[in-house]
C-alpha cells in the first residue's frame, strides 16, 4: 500500500515554543490530508482538513491561529504547533488520500508525540 | 456518515477466529464500510473495506449483512500481534473519516 510519513516522530519542547510536524506521502500524489489529534486512552479526534494550494478547514473547537496547517504540494503538509502549552501534549497523526491510489482510502502517518515541559 | 456501534472490548484466543461486530443501522446506500486497527502508539492500519459485497483479503474477512444495517470484521486465526484497538467506520469516499471508540480487542495465549 501507499506509504504516509511522519516527522519527528516524537518531540520534546519548552512550554511557549512552537513546533512543526511534517507529513509526506511518499508514493502518491496526496490531494487531501488529514490531520488528527489523540489523548491517551481516547480515539482519534479530526482536527482539519487540507486540500493541496488551499487553507485548511478546522473542525469546532481547533483553534486555526494555533494549529498552522500549511499543504504546498501534494507530497507535502505540515503542521506547526503555536506557543505550545503542556495541555498540548498529545499524539498527532496525519492521513492522506489522493491520485493513484483506491478511491476513498486513507493512508496514515506513524504519528508524532508531542510532550510540552 | 452514518454512525456505528462496537463493543468496548473483546477477548480471542491465539490461534482462533476473531469475529468483531459493528452496527449501522443508518447506513445510506453509497457509504461504505471501512475497518481500521491502530496498535499502540502507532498510526491507524487499514485492514479491509466493503459496499455490499463480503471481501476478503490477506489480513481478514469483511461480512455484510444483506439489509447493511451491520457488519464482522473476521480474522481467521488470530495472533497476539492482532491485540489492537479496531474501528468500524462508515463513509462516503469522497468524506473525511471519523472515528469512534472501536473495539479493543486482546488477543490471549
Amino acid at each position: 500500500g501507499a506509504v504516509v510519513s511522519q516527522h519527528p516522530s516524537w518531540v520534546i519542547c519548552k512550554s511557549g515554543t512552537s513546533v512543526k510536524i511534517e507529513c509526506r506521502s511518499l508514493d502518491f500524489q496526496a490531494t487531501t490530508m488529514f490531520w488528527y489529534r489523540q489523548f491517551p486512552k481516547q480515539s482519534l479526534m479530526l482536527m482539519a482538513t487540507s486540500n493541496e494550494g488551499s487553507k485548511a478547514t478546522y473542525e469546532q473547537g481547533v483553534e486555526k491561529d494555533k494549529f498552522l496547517i500549511n499543504h504546498a504540494s501534494l507530497t507535502l503538509s505540515t503542521l506547526t504547533v503555536t506557543s505550545a502549552h503542556p495541555e498540548d501534549s498529545s499524539f498527532y497523526i496525519c492521513s492522506a488520500q489522493g491520485l493513484d491510489v483506491v478511491p476513498g482510502e486513507l493512508f496514515f502517518g506513524e504519528g508524532s508525540r508531542l510532550t510540552v515541559l | 456518515d452514518a454512525k456505528t456501534t462496537q463493543p468496548t472490548s473483546m477477548d480471542c484466543a491465539e490461534g482462533r477466529a476473531a469475529n468483531l461486530p459493528c452496527n449501522h443501522s443508518t447506513i445510506s446506500g453509497n457509504e461504505y464500510v471501512y475497518w481500521y486497527r491502530q496498535i499502540h502508539s502507532q498510526g491507524p492500519q487499514y485492514i479491509i473495506h466493503g459496499l455490499k459485497n463480503n471481501e476478503t483479503n490477506e489480513m481478514a474477512s469483511l461480512i455484510i449483512t444483506e439489509d447493511r444495517k451491520s457488519s464482522t470484521l473476521i480474522l481467521p486465526h488470530a495472533t497476539l500481534r492482532d491485540t489492537a484497538v479496531y474501528y468500524c467506520i462508515v463513509r462516503l469516499p469522497s468524506n473525511d473519516m471519523r472515528f469512534g471508540a472501536g473495539t479493543r480487542l486482546t488477543v490471549k495465549p
